[in-house]
């Protein structure tokens, strides 16, 4: 089936720095993507809608100058954590979908990144 | 208001038996699937069973059993034959029309399978 590979799968960063998640579809070009944000011991929210060769679209809240969202190819979205502090420590997860599944095909989901900003 | 509700925080089973995990949602799409996803403490999200709000027929899949009751607008999970490698988070997601692709996540439940 089809998968979608994050990386890297754990990162510290110090306060004040930016780090970039990688979301890659393996075996199928995704024109669109999906972040999610999930803090410990809760539920997945969407932060953002990453569209191929185009803006991303972002749920109400999430701050885009803060979070990054760049899908450059058919097979890669990346998410950049600028500036990070504390608060940000979350483990960020991507997901896609196979477009010739059709509407009732699964969702894939990376394997997840928990980043720490210390 | 929320539109997926998952009421069990968490919840124990014996080994071998089996269990039913609550959802709700609340939608006025008319075209909507739903779906089940097992969270193991590694995080990676495991797809379970989905369901079509027009399919006539229950989903299975192996072990997972989807009671689709679309009056009540919900979608219970049942796992028959619980096994230790259970034990996990289960999330309930609903995927409407004319959103996308996006998904809409309940609250989790926590399995505890007991030996």
């Amino acid at each position: 089936g089809a998968v979608v590979s994050q990386h890297p799968s754990r990162v510290i960063c110090k306060s004040g720095t930016s780090v970039k998640i990688e979301c890659r579809s393996l075996d199928f070009q995704a024109t669109t993507m999906f972040w999610y944000r999930q803090f410990p011991k809760k539920s997945l929210m969407l932060m953002a809608t990453s569209n191929e060769g185009s803006k991303a679209t972002y749920e109400q809240g999430v701050e885009k100058d803060k979070f990054l969202i760049n899908h450059a190819s058919l097979t890669l979205s990346t998410l950049t954590v600028t500036s990070a502090h504390p608060e940000d420590s979350s483990f960020y997860i991507c997901s896609a979908r196979d477009p010739g599944d059709g509407f009732t095909g699964e969702l894939f989901f990376g394997e997840g990144s928990r980043l720490t900003v210390l | 208001a929320q539109k997926i509700t998952q009421t069990q925080p968490g919840m124990f089973v014996q080994e071998k038996e089996a269990v039913t995990l609550d959802c709700t949602y609340d939608t006025s799409d008319p075209s909507y699937g739903l779906f089940w996803y097992k969270q193991p403490s590694s995080g990676e999200m495991i797809f379970l069973i989905y369901q079509g709000s027009y399919d006539q027929q229950n989903a299975t899949e192996g072990r997972y059993s989807l009671n689709f009751q679309k009056a009540r607008k919900s979608a219970n999970l049942v796992i028959s034959a619980s096994q230790l490698g259970d034990s996990a988070m289960y999330f309930c997601a609903m995927r409407e029309g004319a959103a996308g692709n996006k998904l809409t996540f309940g609250g989790g439940t926590r399995v505890l399978v007991k030996p």
